[in-house]
């Protein structure tokens, strides 16, 4: 098994240019989420998707979008990228009821 | 809206215990966790409690956890070169979803 994986792993954008974060996991888990890391702040929950189909937002959700047309993929899209969005992102899944969430090795993106 | 914070940095010696320590807001948590990140590398799991436990050992870590002061700690014991990295204290009320994470405690240990 992979487990999570994210790819690219490293990206620079300009500002106002747009592009997908890819997630894929081969757990079956149900459960699929985005952080953001900023230094001195932790993980910070971008959105999150309960199953195929359903997504939500979580504490910074602005300038994000997801999408979870596959349990398998959770995509992550910056429509503008703006440099506010510098950060290394990560993502991750748990299976329902589980109590272990599994993490990607992150994106390091940069917005210059 | 939930709050965990930890101190930003520790330092000790090889073979000395670590303890980091944490404090959380919300009273519903279910579950706290501690996560190792080592340079440039996802997030590790290294050991999580349930709330209504106080303690929870796993070879060299020890985790405590006081439920009415809400405060959570991890004690490395021996603690080695290759312990040097961040560890991340997060809270989960809904079963190891929605974390929310404390800043992170960067240890270096000193040979």
């Amino acid at each position: 098994n992979a487990g999570v994986t994210q790819t690219p792993k490293f990206q620079v954008l300009k500002t106002g240019q747009s592009m997908t974060l890819q997630c894929a996991q081969d757990m079956n888990h149900e459960y699929m989420s985005w952080y953001r890391q900023d230094p001195g702040m932790g993980l910070r929950l971008i959105h999150y998707s309960v199953g195929a189909g359903i997504t939500d937002q979580g504490e910074v959700p602005n300038g994000y979008n997801v999408s979870r047309s596959t349990t398998e993929d959770f995509p992550l899209r910056l429509l503008s990228a703006a440099p506010s969005q510098t950060s290394v992102y990560f993502c991750a899944s748990s299976r329902a009821g589980g109590t272990e969430a599994f993490f990607g090795q992150g994106t390091r993106l940069t917005v210059v | 809206g939930e709050d965990v914070e930890q101190s930003l940095f520790l330092s000790v010696r090889e073979g000395d215990s670590s303890v980091i320590n944490c404090t959380y807001t919300d009273s519903s948590s279910t579950y706290l966790y501690w996560y190792k990140q080592e340079p440039g590398a996802g997030l590790q799991l290294l050991t999580y409690i349930f709330s209504n436990m106080d303690m929870k050992q796993d070879q060299r870590l020890t985790v405590l956890l006081n439920k009415k002061d809400k405060h959570l700690s991890l004690r490395i014991a021996d603690t080695q070169t290759g312990d040097s990295a961040i560890y991340f204290c997060a809270e989960s009320n809904n079963y190891g979803q929605n974390f929310v994470f404390g800043p992170g405690t960067r240890l270096s240990v000193l040979p």
